[in-house]
């Protein structure tokens, strides 16, 4: 089935490490975007990319870090220099063009122990 | 830049009508969204409404866009307990997606 596969589900990160969530996807999408969610608060984008080998930061970029040497892939770094990374994060990804419909992960739950 | 603002909390009845605010402030956006997210889950897209659009009816779901306001509202008819969930309001404009903080609804048997 097609869809959108984020890993690990839970994660579990000591102070001062880094950790990187997975984000595959078998839609052909072009586009891949990482947010980041924390309670009673909305989805802020962390990263985003509409092509292979590019990708922009979004509005709370710093401590994160991002690749995207494949269309299916677009995995996520969350360094030590993120001061609060404990959250729920979310990948999304829709083919380029007005109107396509967003797909998202299931998510992955992080926190710092 | 892309905003939008979201009221937090609303209980209803099963069977009621329940209506979910959301105001934005790109007026270049294309598309405006629902999505629904229930506990621990990723976002399920529940509809979608291109912004030359009035209005949008799809089964229990009804859209309105007021373009003028930069108002979008969701009417979610006959509401059941399935319906209990967090829904967020988003405005897709310069290939980015702006989410809204959300509004739980709470439905009450």
């Amino acid at each position: 089935d097609g869809g959108i596969t984020q890993s690990p589900k839970y994660l579990f990160r000591k102070e001062g490490q880094n950790v990187t969530l997975s984000c595959e996807q078998n839609l052909n999408h072009d586009a891949m975007y990482w947010y980041r969610q924390d309670p009673g608060q909305g989805l802020r984008l962390i990263y985003y990319s509409q092509i292979v080998n590019d990708f922009q930061k979004g509005d709370i970029a710093e401590g994160y870090s991002v690749s995207r040497e494949k269309k299916e892939s677009f995995p996520l770094t969350v360094t030590s220099a993120q001061k609060n990374p404990t959250a729920f994060y979310l990948c999304a990804s829709h083919l380029q063009g007005a109107g396509n419909t967003i797909y998202f992960g299931e998510g992955s739950w992080l926190t710092v122990v | 830049g892309e905003d939008v603002e979201q009221s937090l909390f609303l209980s209803v009845r099963e069977g009621d009508s329940s209506v979910i605010n959301c105001t934005y402030t790109d007026s270049s956006s294309t598309y405006l969204y629902w999505y629904k997210q229930e506990p621990g889950a990723g976002l399920q897209l529940l509809t979608y409404i291109f912004s030359n659009m009035d209005m949008k009816q799809d089964q229990r779901l009804t859209v309105l866009l007021n373009k003028k306001d930069k108002h979008l509202s969701l009417r979610i008819a006959d509401t059941q307990t399935g319906d209990s969930a967090i829904y967020f309001c988003a405005e897709k404009g310069n290939n980015r997606l702006a989410f809204g903080k959300g509004n739980q609804v709470v439905v009450i048997p």
